[in-house]
């Protein structure tokens, strides 16, 4: 069981927005400033989305948007695409120096 | 660009170690500024971030607290590389396993490597 709690699957038309949630405790998201999103598709290593709760990386697209709220980080795809298909991981630093992961979002582009 | 390459066995018997290298170009393991991690990901498990390694005028680890008992990440700046070994492995432990840089984020990942442990 992850420490981070996601919603197994979203899905979204294209064009849409997709909002995916990710709760934590007061002891993780909620007190942590270092929550991250990653983007994995089949057979591929997870591709840094978010950093710092709302940061981008360099190329990624502003399509990818976060944020959080109390003990719930959420991110959103807005003008969804189909290789947006994928699933999408949250994680957030925990403890002190421990990192945690949610157990994934499944997202389907319709 | 920065690189991360993992090599390994990818079958272990259990009860014995694990152990994987991941070598590094386009930075430094002794670098600053730079942290190395070891991650895994299963369908029991998940995502799990095991532990890193990282120097500031010396060297520092820190373990996830799942594995702490059974885990060393050591650097080797000669080959700019570091190494994870999982001692007394049992089946909970097959996984693919990454090499990542960072320290909470993890911006650059290794290829992944499917580690099974079988007899």
């Amino acid at each position: 069981q992850s420490a981070l709690t996601q919603p197994p699957s979203a899905s979204g038309s294209p064009g849409q927005s997709v909002t995916i949630p990710c709760t934590g405790t007061s002891s993780d998201v909620g007190s942590s400033k270092y929550v991250s999103w990653y983007q994995q598709h089949p057979g591929r290593a997870p591709k840094l989305l978010i950093y710092g709760v709302t940061e981008r990386p360099s190329g990624v697209p502003d399509r990818f948007s976060a944020s959080k709220s109390g003990n719930t980080a959420s991110l959103t795809v807005s003008g969804l695409q189909a290789e947006d298909e994928a699933d999408y991981y949250c994680s957030s630093l925990s403890g002190g120096d421990n990192v945690v992961f949610g157990g994934g979002t499944k997202l389907t582009v319709l | 660009q920065v690189q991360l390459q993992q090599s390994g066995p990818r079958l272990v018997k259990p009860s014995q170690t694990l152990s994987l290298t991941c070598a590094i170009s386009g930075d430094s393991v002794s670098s600053n500024s730079a942290v190395w991690s070891w991650i895994r990901q299963s369908p029991s498990r998940g995502l799990e971030w095991l532990g890193r390694t990282h120097y500031s005028s010396t060297w520092s680890n820190e373990y996830a607290f799942s594995v702490r008992s059974r885990i060393t990440i050591n650097p080797d700046a000669s080959r700019n590389q570091f190494s994870l070994q999982l001692t007394s492995v049992t089946s909970e432990d097959t996984a693919v396993y990454y090499c990542g840089r960072g320290w909470a984020a993890f911006d650059i990942w290794g290829q992944g490597t499917t580690v099974t442990v079988s007899s």
